[in-house]
Order: structure tokens, then C-alpha cells, then sequence
């Protein structure tokens, strides 16, 4: 297996609501990331975990959450989100290596109304 | 800091004609420099890194350091190249440039 998995696909939600974003891989990497990607845009880092660990926070508003349960796992709550927070969400992991390619989800296409 | 910087938003070539992506990069350092591919509706995808010095679907990239570039090429334009193209430097993290988007028209 050599996929990133994200689910959902889409999510609409409003400003009060809570939810979460799932990410799944099954190739014994130990680094996973979160990126945000706005329409035409490059993906832009969130979050790094690295065995399990956070390790990078890019100064991300504490709506959202980063979660890792384990090394195939990683989640992403939501809480109180804002309109211009709608946007493509990417999971990726790798090996721990600089130089060790990224392998991409099909992300979540988030819609806040 | 790290930067990549790609300088022109979208390329648009005939069928069969040569391409070039232009990307710069400013790193203190030995960089290792990635292309990523977003083709319509799909994943984005790692189509070559410098240090494997290989071709994927016919492009190339070469790094030259002296110019601080990582241009990516293609000999002959193929209409399935079309896609959007992330030239991106690896420090702890992955540093995306603003990307160029391809338009092969037949």
C-alpha cells in the first residue's frame, strides 16, 4: 500500500461546529504532515509530526488541532473555524530523511460557511 | 530563509514544442530540490528530485548551483503534461514555490 488515505473527501460546516479530518497511511513512515492549500495556490505547511511527535507548528490558530494517535494515524480537529479558513486540506507522509520524497492525500476540499 | 521562486505563473506551448519551467531557489546550504506535479483533479505527486538524477514522463532537471537554479525541461510537449508544477526545497520542511501552471494545446 503506497497511498495516503484522507476522509473525508469534502466537508462543509459552520462556524460552531466541531470536526475532524482523518489521515491514514500503511508504509511505516514516521512523518506526517498537514498542509492548507487555498485555489491556485502552493500548499502551505501546517503541522509536522515526526514519531508521533509534534515537531513543527507554523504558527497555526489553535482552531485547529493536530492530533497523532499513532504512526499511521493523523487527525486534524476543528473548532470555530472562519469563512477564510476554506481550503484544500493535504495530508502527506515520508521516511525521516531530508531528502526523502513526500507522498500526498487527495485531501479535503473544506467549506466554511 | 529558504526560498523557491518560480517566475512565471503559467506557460502555454503547442504540442511537440520544447518547455522549460524556470526555478530559482536561496538556501545557505546544499540544497535538495524536488518537482512535484498536480495534474487536474489529482494528488499531487513528486515527478523527480535532483539527487536521483533521473527522467520521469521525458523531463529532466538539472541543478546548478552557480545560477542557484533547478530548471525543469522537456524536449517535445506531450497534451497530458498539462498540469500545474511545484519546483520545492527540502530543509526540516518542504518549501513549495508558487508553481507554473502547463497548458500543452494541441
Amino acid at each position: 500500500d503506497t497511498e495516503v488515505t484522507q476522509t473525508p473527501k469534502h466537508l462543509v460546516m459552520g462556524m460552531t461546529n466541531k470536526k475532524s479530518l482523518k489521515c491514514e497511511q500503511h508504509m511505516g513512515h514516521r512523518a506526517m504532515y498537514w498542509y492548507k492549500q487555498k485555489a491556485k495556490k502552493p500548499p502551505e505547511l501546517m503541522f509536522v509530526y515526526s514519531y508521533e511527535k509534534l515537531s513543527i507548528n507554523e504558527s497555526v490558530p489553535s482552531r485547529f488541532s493536530p492530533e497523532c494517535p499513532n504512526s499511521s494515524l493523523l487527525n486534524l480537529h476543528l473548532h470555530a473555524l472562519q469563512p477564510e479558513d476554506s481550503a484544500l486540506y493535504l495530508c502527506a507522509s515520508s521516511n525521516r530523511a531530508a531528502n526523502e520524497k513526500l507522498f500526498f492525500g487527495s485531501g479535503t476540499q473544506l467549506s466554511v460557511l | 530563509a529558504q526560498r523557491v521562486t518560480q517566475p512565471e505563473k503559467l506557460l502555454s506551448v503547442f504540442k511537440g514544442a520544447p518547455v522549460e519551467l524556470k526555478c530559482n531557489y536561496s538556501y545557505s546550504g546544499s540544497p535538495e530540490l524536488f518537482w512535484y506535479v498536480q495534474y487536474s483533479r489529482q494528488r499531487l505527486q513528486l515527478l523527480l528530485r535532483h539527487i536521483s538524477r533521473e527522467s520521469i514522463k521525458g523531463f529532466t532537471a538539472d541543478l546548478n548551483k552557480g545560477e542557484t537554479s533547478f530548471h525543469l525541461k522537456k524536449p517535445f510537449a506531450q497534451e497530458e503534461d498539462s498540469a500545474m508544477y511545484y519546483c520545492a526545497l527540502m530543509d526540516s520542511t518542504l518549501t513549495f514555490g508558487k508553481g507554473t501552471m502547463l497548458l500543452v494545446s494541441p
